[in-house]
């Protein structure tokens, strides 16, 4: 088991690019989470999937942004119509539904000049 | 709302010393859990110790425990014979139990141990 993986690590865009972050959880776990993680600040919610569904999104979700999990493993966080104000880390957690504890990744660094 | 504040912004402690680390939440839930999450520069959060508020016994990970006062929503961090490499930026995290699913954090304490 190798723990949540997340890919890229960074990414540098210019403002009106699309960008697509994927994140991939321990694989047993079928509840996956992401957030943002601006400086300075704890990790804010974005949303989560349990296996596909994705119950749960934050008002922080705005329509640029649209996240999937299409068979339950890896999920996909794609923010449209980057803004600068979209840089942050995004992180992406796993847990085993009926465990509380959530396992992170190492985030990706977007940057939007 | 949940909310959860960290006041110390930075702290720092020798090497083999004591520090404590606080946290104090707001909820209106009776049934939920605090975590106390450690994310080493550039790498990622790793679970340092988590609590069951139905639980009164105070949790305890080796060097780690926390001070858990459920009437003052108060929930601090201790690390004994601290070491180097528990230099960290140190978060503290509340979940609701009864949806079991998003965090919030606080805003983070950065810890640096002084050899």
């Amino acid at each position: 088991d190798t723990g949540v993986s997340q890919d890229p690590r960074h990414k540098i865009t210019k403002r009106g690019q699309n960008v697509t972050f994927r994140c991939d959880p321990i694989s047993e776990h079928n509840r996956l989470y992401w957030y943002r993680q601006t400086l300075g600040q704890g990790p804010e919610f974005l949303t989560y999937f349990q296996n596909e569904a994705q119950l749960e999104k934050s008002r922080l979700l705005s329509d640029r942004f649209s996240a999937e999990r299409p068979k339950g493993s890896f999920s996909t966080l794609e923010i449209q119509r980057t803004e600068q104000g979209d840089s942050a880390m995004y992180l992406c957690a796993s847990s085993l539904q009926g465990t509380e504890t959530q396992y992170f990744g190492p985030g990706t660094r977007l940057l939007v000049l | 709302a949940q909310t959860v504040t960290q006041s110390q912004p930075e702290m720092s402690v020798q090497e083999a010393e004591t520090v404590t680390l606080s946290c104090t939440y707001d909820t209106s839930e009776s049934n939920y859990y605090l975590f106390w999450y450690k994310q080493p520069p550039s790498r990622q959060m790793i679970l340092v110790i988590r609590q069951e508020a139905y639980k009164q016994q105070n949790a305890t990970e080796n060097r780690f425990s926390v001070n858990f006062q459920k009437a003052a929503k108060s929930f601090s961090l201790k690390i004994s014979d601290s070491q180097l490499g528990d230099t960290a930026m140190y978060f503290c995290a509340f979940m609701k139990r009864s949806t079991g699913n998003q965090f919030y954090f606080g805003t983070g304490t950065s810890l640096t141990v002084i050899p």
